[in-house]
């Protein structure tokens, strides 16, 4: 069965630091991984999503991601903290598609705080 | 729609009685996927949809609850005779394919359910 462990439920960085959120994955097939934010009151919004070309994943609003096999990790990074960054961040894994059904399991998130 | 819409966005429900959560897909998306967010949580898989057939509900939590896309658009997740334990966001999403895989997603903003 797939899993994904969020490591750090809190993290807060200064303004202009950088943001590593990290998340770990257990899977017994090559994954498909995935990092979502969720501003306050909104909906899920896709970040990037790694697929098995290449090992970095460049994102939106600044970004990335690297996927690790041998440490099964896919910490997300960004050089330089925003206000704008503070918000819900979440892992998730798919390792199967299924006639459409692309069921993501999900982390317990983490929580951005940006420090002016 | 410019997204996916879920109304009503807040229900508060006596224990016991019966819930109906609307989920409207982006226009022409094929899948369709609900998912639960616990308090503090990430979301949870509940059942997928491609067009109107329900083609996953392994992660319906008991026999209240029942969902539905008669015609291939628009949903509907009913609980009935809710319960304390079924407090929680429902978070719609669609995609528009259902023979490609690490198609994107979108989320609704979600119906928080809050079941005194």
């Amino acid at each position: 069965a797939q899993s994904v462990t969020q490591l750090g439920s809190h993290v807060s960085v200064s303004e202009g630091a950088l943001v590593l959120l990290r998340c770990n994955y257990s899977s017994s097939v090559p994954p498909y991984l995935f990092w979502y934010v969720q501003y306050p009151n909104q909906g899920l919004q896709l970040l990037l999503k790694y697929t098995s070309a290449a090992t970095l994943v460049k994102g939106i609003n600044g970004f990335e991601a690297e996927f690790k096999k041998s440490e099964t990790s896919f910490h997300l990074t960004k050089p330089s903290a925003h206000m704008s960054d503070a918000a819900e961040y979440f892992c998730a894994v798919s390792e199967e598609f299924n006639f459409g059904n692309e069921k993501l399991t999900f982390g317990t998130g983490t929580r951005l705080t940006i420090i002016p | 729609g410019a997204g996916v819409s879920q109304s009503p966005r807040y229900k508060v429900a006596k224990r016991g009685q019966d819930v109906a959560l609307r989920c409207d897909p982006i226009s022409g998306h094929v899948s369709l996927f609900w998912y639960q967010q616990a308090l503090g949580q990430g979301p949870e898989f509940l059942t997928y949809f491609q067009n109107e057939a329900q083609l996953d509900k392994s992660g319906l939590p008991s026999d209240r609850f029942f969902a539905e896309r008669p015609e291939g658009s628009v949903s509907t997740l009913k609980i009935q005779r809710t319960q304390q334990e079924d407090s929680a966001v429902y978070l719609c999403a669609s995609s528009s394919r259902s023979d490609r895989a690490h198609t994107e997603a979108f989320f609704g903003q979600g119906t928080r359910l809050t079941v005194v």
